[in-house]
């Protein structure tokens, strides 16, 4: 069985510029969850999607970040415009039934 | 609201010694507790889960953990370190509505 796929593994962008990650979970995982890891700290939630509806964006900082995920499968979350404090591992997660989160390998973001 | 403690952040133990990394939730409802490590550059990875079922949980590669409702604590051990066993250990809560709370993590250091 194929894990949750992210993409780009690594990105560097500037200040003020916007950036895009993606995600692809499990096959049949209805929920998908972003979230940001922060050096040194464990993983705070983003957003929390059930198919295509959103369950939980409750710390999604709405000015600058935004999520989709268009017929309830791929996902993206976008950053416009990025900040210094942006800098992170953003992880994508997605779960079935059962109350077990399967994680993608993340995506190092580095604003400069 | 759920939340997860872990006693310290860092944690060095010799080659073969006991491993132990705390962890004490705190949640309204029966919890669902797990354990997940992180190697560097990774996504996270399922050690052990507990789900209502038997309080001790064993996991992969050796690791086990006890849930103690007087306690409040969800610790988990290893008899014998490896080497391999160097990573971030992460404690995570989950209720009902499969959103998960993650402590700030454990570094361990397993030395030669």
């Amino acid at each position: 069985e194929a894990g949750v796929a992210q993409s780009p593994r690594y990105k560097i962008i500037e200040k003020r510029q916007s950036v895009a990650f993606w995600c692809n979970p499990i096959s049949g995982h209805a929920t998908l969850y972003w979230y940001q890891q922060i050096l040194g700290q464990g993983p705070k939630l983003l957003i929390q999607f059930q198919n295509n509806g959103v369950v939980d964006d409750s710390q999604l900082p709405k000015d600058r970040f935004s999520a989709e995920r268009l017929k309830g499968v791929d996902s993206t979350l976008k950053i416009q415009p990025a900040k210094l404090e942006d800098s992170a591992v953003y992880l994508c997660a997605s779960s079935f039934i059962s109350p077990e989160a399967f994680f993608g390998q993340g995506t190092r973001l580095t604003v400069v | 609201a759920q939340s997860v403690t872990q006693l310290g952040s860092h944690v060095s133990v010799s080659e073969g010694a006991l491993v132990l990394l705390r962890c004490n939730y705190s949640s309204s409802v029966p919890p669902y507790l797990f354990w997940y490590v992180q190697y560097p550059n990774q996504g996270l990875q399922l050690l052990l889960k507990y789900t209502s079922a038997a309080t001790l949980v064993k996991g992969i590669n050796g690791f086990e953990a006890e849930f103690k409702k007087s306690e409040t604590s969800f610790h988990l051990t290893k008899p014998s370190a490896h080497m391999s066993d160097a990573a971030e250990y992460f404690c995570a809560v989950s209720d009902e509505g499969n959103q998960f709370y993650f402590g700030t993590g454990t570094s361990l250091t397993v030395i030669p």
